[in-house]
């Protein structure tokens, strides 16, 4: 059974403080790994598609890697407006669904 | 990215009547919708999956005569919510199939007193 499992379920971090944020996944036949950063009251926003293992993406504090069974969210020197839900997802190759994480929630205080 | 619009943004309804949701991928022609449902504190969950021109997939436990899904162009897919009960409360979100970054509405608030 597809499954993801996203830790921790939340996280406080002092602005400046670098952490990160893991999404473990079985799927069969990965077709993609997202990350994705919701606010309350709002959609998902996208922020990375990564494909196989080895590959790493950044956007600005964020750097998303994948190994072959899980992916990490680096966030570096953290700044309160960091704070969201961040959801990680996998899509599958014999059904092209996207299956979603719980989330982990991070909290970044000045 | 593909740049996704919801109307409304929150509707309030009775028990026992419809809403209908709207969901319009504005720069991007989506041949395939997926409409999610998210209770508070929750993930997404996924409902349905249309394809434009053709009846809705619906996952297992959505029941189908109740949230009638429409995708009759490739920029527009309705969702209807039929004979709206509380527990149907939640926070529908849709999002146009894309093959490498998927995107999402910015969801509906729905609150059945």
């Amino acid at each position: 059974e597809d499954q993801v499992t996203q830790s921790p379920e939340a996280l406080r971090l002092q602005e400046g403080e670098s952490s990160s944020l893991n999404c473990s996944y079985t799927v069969s036949g990965l077709r993609g790994l997202f990350w994705y950063r919701q606010d309350p009251g709002k959609g998902p926003e996208f922020l990375f598609t990564l494909y196989s293992a080895g590959e790493e993406k950044e956007k600005e504090r964020l750097k998303a890697t994948l190994t072959k069974k899980e992916s990490f969210l680096h966030i570096t020197a953290p700044k309160p407006e960091d704070s969201a839900t961040y959801l990680c997802a996998v899509r599958a190759s014999n059904t092209g669904k996207l299956i979603f994480g719980q989330g982990t929630t991070l909290q970044v205080k000045p | 990215g593909a740049v996704v619009s919801q109307h409304p943004s929150r509707v309030i309804c009775k028990s026992g009547t419809s809403v209908k949701i709207e969901c319009r991928s504005l720069d991007f022609q989506a041949t395939t919708m997926f409409w999610y449902r998210q209770f508070p504190k929750q993930s997404l969950m996924l409902m349905a999956t249309s394809n434009e021109g053709s009846k809705a997939t619906y996952e297992q436990g959505v029941e189908k005569d109740k949230f009638l899904i429409n995708h009759a162009s490739l920029t527009l897919s309705t969702l209807t919510v039929t004979s709206a009960h509380p527990e149907d409360s939640s926070f529908y979100i849709c999002s146009p199939g894309d093959p490498y970054e998927q995107y999402f509405g910015p969801g509906t608030r729905l609150t059945v007193t």
